[in-house]
């Protein structure tokens, strides 16, 4: 079965940094690319972050760029969002995904809070 | 500009029917999307890929009820025989190089 876990959300103040994982399991990780989408508060969806299977393309949304770093340790079968910089409009559940190659996100985890706030 | 638009509401009954829609911007009708379900205080669950020409791939374990159609630069989601827990926010997606896009969701609400 295909596990995706989020971990490492919490309350962090404007500026400040946090880095969070997400563990994945039940299928072979470096054969994946993976992505890191939010949630802001009543709101809908948002893509932030992909990484290739072997880290080769690496894409941002323009909203993050610079302050945000996805990185992968397929050893670990985990994936990671270094978030810097933090603001306000941060604030949301981030969730982890599987892309496969069409595109489309196949397998979704089920998310960890940032709260970024004074 | 690629961008997909959705209702942001729709409801029907339970037992009925209902069609939700999402809509490619123009110039990017033959593009591919996906459809997820996002049921309260859940993280979404990928429901099917559908391409342009209506063909479709269902997510492991998702029911018959779900199905997709396509025309033109419309991509549609069909439920049949509308369940209780079929009352969710349905998200659309799509891509291209360096790019994924979400629709705004619509809630779905069963009668």
């Amino acid at each position: 079965e295909v596990q995706l876990v989020e971990s490492g959300g919490g309350l962090v103040k404007p500026g400040g940094s946090l880095r969070l994982s997400c563990e994945a399991s039940g299928f072979t990780f470096s054969d994946y690319n993976m992505n890191w989408v939010r949630q802001a508060p009543g709101k809908g969806l948002q893509w932030v972050s992909s990484i290739s299977s072997s880290r080769t393309y690496i894409y941002y949304a323009d909203s993050v760029k610079g302050r945000f770093t996805i990185s992968r340790d397929n050893a670990k079968n985990s994936l990671y969002l270094l978030m810097n910089g933090l603001r306000a409009d941060d604030t949301a559940v981030y969730y982890c995904a599987r892309h496969v190659s069409l595109g489309e996100f196949d397998y979704w985890g089920q998310g960890t809070l940032v709260t970024v706030s004074s | 500009q690629l961008v997909l638009t959705q209702s942001p509401s729709a409801s029907a009954s339970l037992g009925a029917s209902v069609k939700l829609t999402c809509t490619l911007s123009s110039g990017h009708s033959s593009y591919a999307i996906a459809w997820h379900q996002q049921q309260p205080e859940k993280g979404p669950r990928y429901l099917m890929n559908l391409n342009s020409d209506g063909s479709h791939s269902k997510g492991v374990g998702i029911p018959d009820r779900f199905s997709g159609s396509s025309s033109g630069a419309e991509r549609y989601l069909t439920i049949s025989s509308l369940q209780s827990e079929d009352e969710a926010d349905y998200y659309c997606q799509t891509w291209a190089t360096g790019i994924w896009l979400f629709g705004g969701g619509t809630r779905l609400t069963v009668l």
